[in-house]
């Protein structure tokens, strides 16, 4: 079983829109949880960090859920600009490696 | 700070040249590692590095040695290249401190072996 798993879509949604990824990981002394955000042919780059109690940063929503080992993603009233590929990352308590999802595409459509 | 720089940005060999892609940070940060990302695959890790003289090995660490004689550097090194190492290469780093154990990554390293 992969550490962590997302469904990889894509999503395709207009301008305006509400959108949810959720990544599901399998070990459950995970610590840390992120979402970072790939552009075409780019490096990834940190989107948010997921803290236990969730948290919000202006139109994207990050929540984590330990009793399911799942986090989540949500962005509201989508822009062209978020068109990207999401990545969820987790990384356990024990040991030094961060796990990486295959991710999720994302275009949004004026 | 320039952050996570990559050296070189594209890269084509031959299968059997080696060839080392280099990493540097100035972040001061302890925790290095690299990754590679083939489609379909997400990122793995390659190696990684906790500080200074220390390294371990990732998920795919075949064909691939590094080595860390300072925080900043984190130079990998393609013995015998194969045209399965094909890939795009990522470094990256981190303060790894829990609660500020974001990683920083490099433009990366497109490498492409015939």
């Amino acid at each position: 079983r992969k550490e962590v798993e997302q469904d990889p879509g894509p999503f395709n949604v207009p301008e305006g829109a509400t959108v949810a990824f959720n990544c599901t990981y399998s070990n459950s002394a995970s610590q840390s949880f992120f979402w970072y955000r790939q552009d075409c042919r780019k490096e990834p780059k940190l989107l948010m960090s997921v803290y236990s109690s969730g948290n919000e940063d202006g139109r994207f929503t990050a929540q984590l859920n330990r009793a399911s080992q799942y986090i989540s993603l949500l962005i509201r009233d989508s822009k062209l600009s978020d068109s990207a590929t999401y990545l969820c990352v987790v990384k356990p308590n024990t040991g030094n490696q961060f796990y990486f999802g295959t991710g999720t595409s994302l275009t949004v459509i004026p | 700070n320039a952050g996570v720089t990559q050296t070189p940005k594209f890269q084509v060999l031959k299968t059997g040249q080696s060839m080392t892609l280099q990493c540097a940070q100035d972040m001061n940060h302890e925790y290095m590692s690299w990754y590679r990302q083939d489609p379909g695959m997400g990122l793995r890790l390659i190696h990684y590095s906790v500080g200074a003289g220390i390294t371990d090995q990732g998920e795919v660490p075949n064909g691939y040695n590094v080595s860390r004689s300072t925080t900043e550097d984190f130079p990998l090194r393609l013995l015998s290249a194969a045209p399965s190492q094909t890939s795009v290469y990522f470094c990256a780093s981190s303060p790894n401190i829990p609660g500020t154990d974001t990683q920083y990554f490099g433009p990366g390293t497109r490498l492409t072996v015939l």
